[in-house]
C-alpha cells in the first residue's frame, strides 16, 4: 500500500522567510503532484512532476522530485501572507491511476 | 483549460434521506472519474474510481451499497449517498482524468451536512 507522508503538518512563518515542505512516499513512482487548498475550497493544481530530477518554479514556490529518494520538496521563498493555505502532495502509482494524498501542510504566513 | 463542474456546492439533508452529487467534465471527455471525501482538517481519501460504462471500483471500507456511483456518459458521474447519517457529513470532491500526462482536474467540491 502506498503511503505518502508530509512534514511538517503545521507551519507558521513570518513574511519574507524561506521554508521547505517535504513529501516522502513509500513505493516507486515518478509522478507527483502538489496542490493548494484554501479553506472551504477544492484543490488548485500547483505543480506536476513527472520524472526524476524534475524541478518546477512558479512565483515564490519551487517543487522538486527525487524518485530515488522517494522525496519531493516544496520550497517557499520570501513568503507572503497570500501563500497561507494547506498544501498537499499526491503520488500517482501509475499513469492515469488514482492519487494518494499526503496529510497536508497547513501553512500560515504572519505579517 | 479543462473544467470539472460539481453540483451542488453544498447540501443540507435530514438523516435517512438520499443525496445525489453530480460531477461533469465540461470541455473534455473523461473515461475515469474519482470520488474523494475530506473530513475537516484531514486529507482527501479516495472513495471510488468511476469508469464510464462499467461498475465503479470502491476502496476498502467504502460501502458500495451506501455510496452509489453511476458513470453513464463520458462527461457525467454521479455519487448518491443513500440513507445519509450525520457521520456522512463531509466535503466530497470529484476529479476527472483528461489524459494520462495531465494532472487530475478537481471539481469545486460539495459540502454535505446531514442533520
Amino acid at each position: 500500500e502506498l503511503k505518502v507522508e508530509q512534514n511538517p503538518l503545521f507551519l507558521s512563518m513570518q513574511e519574507g522567510k524561506n521554508y521547505t515542505i517535504y513529501c516522502n512516499y513509500s513505493t516507486t513512482s515518478d509522478r507527483l503532484y502538489w496542490y493548494r487548498q484554501d479553506p472551504g475550497k477544492s484543490l488548485e493544481s500547483l505543480f506536476v512532476l513527472l520524472s526524476n530530477g524534475a524541478v518546477k518554479q512558479e512565483g515564490r514556490l519551487m517543487a522538486s522530485l527525487d524518485t530515488k529518494a522517494r522525496l519531493s520538496t516544496l520550497h517557499i521563498t520570501a513568503a507572503v501572507h497570500d501563500l497561507s493555505a494547506t498544501y498537499f502532495c499526491a503520488v500517482e502509482e501509475t499513469s492515469g491511476s488514482r492519487l494518494t494524498f499526503g496529510e497536508g501542510t497547513q501553512l500560515t504566513v504572519n505579517p | 483549460g479543462a473544467v470539472v463542474s460539481q453540483h451542488p456546492s453544498w447540501v443540507i439533508c435530514k438523516s435517512g434521506t438520499s443525496v445525489k452529487i453530480e460531477c461533469r467534465s465540461l470541455d473534455f471527455q473523461a473515461t475515469t472519474m474519482f470520488w474523494y471525501r475530506q473530513f475537516p482538517k484531514q486529507s482527501l481519501m479516495l472513495m471510488a474510481t468511476s469508469n464510464e460504462g462499467s461498475k465503479a471500483t470502491y476502496e476498502q471500507g467504502v460501502e458500495k451499497d451506501k455510496f452509489l456511483i453511476n458513470h453513464a456518459s463520458l462527461t457525467l458521474s454521479t455519487l448518491t449517498v443513500t440513507s445519509a447519517h450525520p457521520e456522512d457529513s463531509s466535503f466530497y470532491i470529484c476529479s476527472a482524468l483528461d489524459d494520462a500526462n495531465s494532472p487530475l482536474h478537481f471539481g469545486n467540491g460539495t459540502r454535505l451536512t446531514v442533520t
